[in-house]
């Protein structure tokens, strides 16, 4: 089981360009969470997605960001053109069950310059 | 709103001193309680989940705690090690929801 998979570890991108954040969950998992870790502040929630279906994005930002997980493949994080306050880095959790027993990835350290 | 707060925010000890570290959440309908570690530059790693019918959960040298009523959860490291150095997190679900809600932590250094 190699656990939740995330990828690429680090993202260095110019600000204007584009960064995709992807995540495969553990096997068996079909809920999948984004959260962010911003430079000296705690995880906060982005959004909550199961396949096909984004259930709740209410901790993603209106403008730039948007997130999928389709019926194959992994679930990928999108932020358009990128500002230095994008700077974070951003892990992804699943769950076999909504809202019991999440597993952390190691996270994609996104670098605006 | 689930405010979650950690107390110590940083730790140092020498090794073989116990620890304990404290979380508070403001908001007592939960529906878990998670301990996580997270090393430098690292992800997060599952240490312990109470359920909100559970008082305590024990894994080796960790035990965590659970006061739902008083909105608090207590872990404990017995026997502290220099590897037991890093960030620990708590976070909360609350009943009827999803998300989980972090502490900003504590970081612990175990001296040698």
């Amino acid at each position: 089981n190699a656990g939740v998979m995330q990828n690429p570890r680090h993202l260095v991108r110019r600000r204007g360009q584009e960064a995709r954040l992807r995540c495969s969950p553990m096997k068996g998992h079909s809920h999948v969470y984004w959260y962010r870790q911003l430079p000296e502040e705690g995880l906060k929630f982005m959004v909550y997605l199961q396949k096909e279906n984004i259930i709740d994005e209410s901790g993603m930002p209106k403008e730039r960001f948007s997130a999928e997980f389709p019926k194959e493949g992994p679930s990928i994080l999108r932020i358009q053109q990128v500002v230095r306050g994008d700077s974070a880095a951003y892990f992804c959790a699943s769950s076999p069950t909504e809202s019991y027993g999440y597993t952390f990835g190691s996270g994609t350290r996104l670098t605006v310059v | 709103k689930q405010e979650v707060t950690q107390i110590p925010a940083a730790l140092s000890v020498p090794e073989g001193e116990n620890l304990v570290l404290n979380c508070s959440f403001t908001d007592s309908a939960i529906y878990n309680l998670q301990w996580f570690r997270q090393d430098p530059g690292k992800g997060l790693t599952s240490l312990l989940l109470i359920q909100s019918s559970q008082r305590e959960q024990t894994s080796g040298r960790l035990n965590a705690s659970l006061d739902k009523s008083s909105g608090r959860s207590t872990l404990y490291i017995a026997a502290s090690q220099p590897g037991d150095s890093a960030t620990y997190l708590c976070a909360v679900v609350r009943s009827n929801d999803y998300k989980l809600s972090f502490g900003a932590g504590t970081t612990v250094t175990v001296r040698a």
